[in-house]
């Protein structure tokens, strides 16, 4: 099993919604990671989780809250967001943390586009 | 901090020639350089990886070179078809070694 599940595919919310969006790997991958993507620009870092602690935050606004339950899963809090965060957002996971470990591939998942009304 | 450029935005080519795209990094030289492929509104996938200290790395119809003198990677896709055109993005640790950072893509389009 090679694959990073992201739910839900598609999310349209208003500003005063709460939401979440969430992503599940069952490869014993130690390292997870949240990137934001618009339109025709790279995917941008927000959050890296090593063996299920928070190791880096990109300088999100806390609109965004991430959360790791357990070794397979991630969540995305969204709440309060703004017209501007309406974006694919993509969810990935490496062997180990650090892009030194193991070969530093990323294996990302399908994404959930949402958007902000 | 490192920047990851690839200054073709798209590129056009016909079907059966071969596809060179560009990555240069502006700092420091990277321990690797890594290719993906995304296709509209989905994830990426990895291809490649090319470390320092290699030269060139094939796979199937696919090669990546890395000189660290032009600090510069190149991908080629031989013998192209329709189905290769997609966005194709590089990418690269940031200077801490705990994440990727990624080029902004170059959009390949083969046509038949």
């Amino acid at each position: 099993d090679t694959e990073v599940t992201q739910t839900p595919k598609h999310l349209v919310m208003g500003m005063t919604n709460k939401k979440s969006l969430k992503c599940e790997q069952h490869m014993g991958h130690r390292a997870m990671y949240w990137y934001k993507q618009k339109a025709k620009k790279p995917p941008e870092l927000m959050f890296v989780y090593s063996y299920e602690k928070l190791s880096i935050n990109e300088s999100v606004p806390s609109r965004f809250s991430p959360e790791c339950p357990n070794s397979s899963l991630l969540n995305l809090h969204l709440h309060a967001l703004q017209p501007e965060d309406s974006a694919l957002y993509l969810c990935a996971s490496s062997q180990q943390p650090g892009t030194s470990g193991g070969t530093g591939e990323l294996f990302f998942g399908e994404g959930s586009r949402l958007t902000v009304l | 901090s490192q920047k990851i450029e690839q200054n073709s935005e798209a590129l056009n080519i016909q079907e059966g020639k071969t596809a060179t795209l560009t990555c240069n990094y502006t700092n420091y030289s990277p321990a690797y350089l890594q290719w993906y492929r995304q296709d509209p509104g989905r994830g990426p996938v990895f291809l490649l990886l090319i470390r320092e200290n290699e030269k060139e790395k094939r796979k199937e119809r696919l090669k990546v070179t890395f000189d660290t003198t032009l600090k510069q990677s190149l991908f080629h896709i031989t013998a192209s078809q329709p189905a290769d055109s997609a966005t194709y993005l590089c990418a690269t640790e940031n200077q801490a070694g705990t994440a990727l950072i990624f080029g902004k893509g170059t959009t390949l389009s083969v046509s038949s």
